[in-house]
């Protein structure tokens, strides 16, 4: 069965504390990995998706990797306005995306 | 361009009615995907529509129902509603020869 792990499910920085996000994943035919964004009582925000172990891609302040079980979102030097849930999400060979329950995080000035 | 939208943003109902929502995808996006999502269960997929066919479809009742129009706006019906329907609908949709998804705003729905 597919399935998408995230941890921590909550975590607390102070701002300019790095740290990363973990997704873990079971898929069948990884089409792709995806990471969003989601602000409360918003649709969730496109970052970035991954194709291949070993591909990374950056934004800003934001970094995602991947492997052949596991994604990290690692978040550089944040500020404030980075808190928010960030959710991943794999497609298998069926297409649709299976989402994993989110990491809330907040960044305390 | 402009980004999914979805309408109403709000709704309230109670048990037993129907319910209708609207997405309009990404200009020029043939995909549409809908999604509900819970505080408890997350964000779990309903159906997906290509050319006004339903393409795939999640593990939910017989209630839950949608359809794509030939512009590829699409909309999703619930019949009977429950109190479990409560949930955050998010419409998504996908360029074509894309994978990347793009939600929209989502429609809260509340049953009373």
């Amino acid at each position: 069965e597919d399935q998408v792990t995230q941890s921590p499910e909550a975590l607390r920085l102070q701002e300019g504390e790095s740290s990363s996000l973990n997704c873990s994943y079971t898929v069948s035919g990884l089409r792709g990995l995806f990471w969003y964004r989601q602000d409360p009582g918003k649709g969730p925000e496109f970052l970035f998706t991954l194709y291949s172990a070993g591909e990374e891609k950056e934004k800003e302040r934001l970094k995602a990797t991947l492997t052949k079980k596991e994604s990290f979102l690692h978040i550089t030097a944040p500020k404030p306005e980075d808190s928010a849930t960030y959710l991943c999400a794999v497609q298998g060979s069926q297409g649709n995306l299976i989402f994993g329950k989110g990491t809330k995080l907040s960044v305390k000035p | 361009k402009a980004g999914v939208t979805q309408t109403p943003r709000y709704l309230i109902k109670t048990r037993g009615q129907q319910v209708t929502l609207s997405c309009s995808p990404i200009s020029g996006h043939r995909s549409v995907s809908w999604y509900q999502q819970t505080p408890g269960q997350g964000l779990q997929f309903l159906f997906e529509y290509f050319s006004e066919t339903q393409r795939n479809k999640g593990n939910f009742p017989g209630r839950f129902s949608g359809r794509q129009f030939s512009n590829s706006r699409s909309e999703m019906n619930v019949s009977t509603l429950e109190l479990g329907d409560s949930a955050l609908y998010l419409c998504a949709s996908v360029p074509g020869g894309g994978e990347t998804q793009y939600f929209g705003p989502g429609t809260r729905l509340l049953v009373l």
